[in-house]
């Protein structure tokens, strides 16, 4: 049921950017991007959200083109402790709440 | 943020009995809570939903009486695996969310629970 796909690893070098695609294109009106991330035998750690604007917290920032159908989430100063699993997620909206569907995620190896 | 509690982080249980997992909202109240299992190197996916006081919603392909879920509280829910096999051994996560179906909200998630059946 995940509405995303993401490239399966990325490296980053310390220091630098680190861009994190992500392709929704089946998203509809409604749905919102999420991005978590985990690290190794953890619970996932929310980083940001969005739904057409972009956005930008203490941790990262959120790019949704236009068409929202593509997104792409930045760290803009990458460090060793960012090296995770980064998870895209379109919300789904059901009767029964919120339900967020993991698709494979990009392996961020961010590299002294 | 948010915290979520998951407890234990680690169990061990022989095959054929039950183990029971607790996840907890320590800080806010949670309308929602999801179940998830996590195998080696994989994504997470998602098992059930549960809204607090009604039965939970199962995923395709999850075994309702295999999985046992109760909501008791907006701050507790549990996941009993009945009849452990060692298949059955994997990472479970919990996750909580304060919001109803159209708010603006996220999911905090718990640290996760390691069950090894032997």
């Amino acid at each position: 049921d995940a509405k995303t796909t993401q490239p399966p690893s990325m490296d980053c070098a310390e220091g630098r950017a680190a861009n994190l695609p992500c392709n929704h294109s089946t998203i509809s009106g409604n749905e919102y991007v999420y991005w978590y991330r985990q690290i190794h035998s953890q619970g996932p750690q929310y980083i940001i959200h969005g739904l057409k604007n972009n956005e930008t917290n203490e941790m990262a920032s959120l790019i949704i083109t236009e068409d929202r159908k593509s997104s792409t989430l930045i760290l803009p100063h990458a460090t060793l402790r960012d090296t995770a699993v980064y998870y895209c997620i379109v919300r789904v909206v059901r009767r029964t709440g919120n339900q967020f569907y993991f698709g494979t995620g990009t392996s961020l190896t961010v590299i002294p | 943020g948010a915290v979520v509690s998951q407890h234990p982080s680690r169990v061990i249980c022989k095959s054929g009995t039950s183990v029971k997992i607790e996840c907890r909202s320590l800080d806010f109240q949670a309308t929602t809570m999801f179940w998830y299992r996590q195998f080696p190197k994989k994504s997470l996916m998602l098992m059930a939903t549960s809204n607090e006081g009604s039965k939970a919603t199962y995923e395709q392909g999850v075994e309702k009486d295999k999985f046992l879920i109760n909501h008791a509280s907006l701050t507790l829910s549990t996941l009993t695996v009945t009849s452990a096999h060692p298949e059955d051994s994997s990472f479970y996560i919990c996750s909580a969310s304060t919001g109803g179906p159209h708010t603006n909200t996220e999911a905090f998630f718990g640290q996760g629970t390691r069950l090894t059946v032997v």
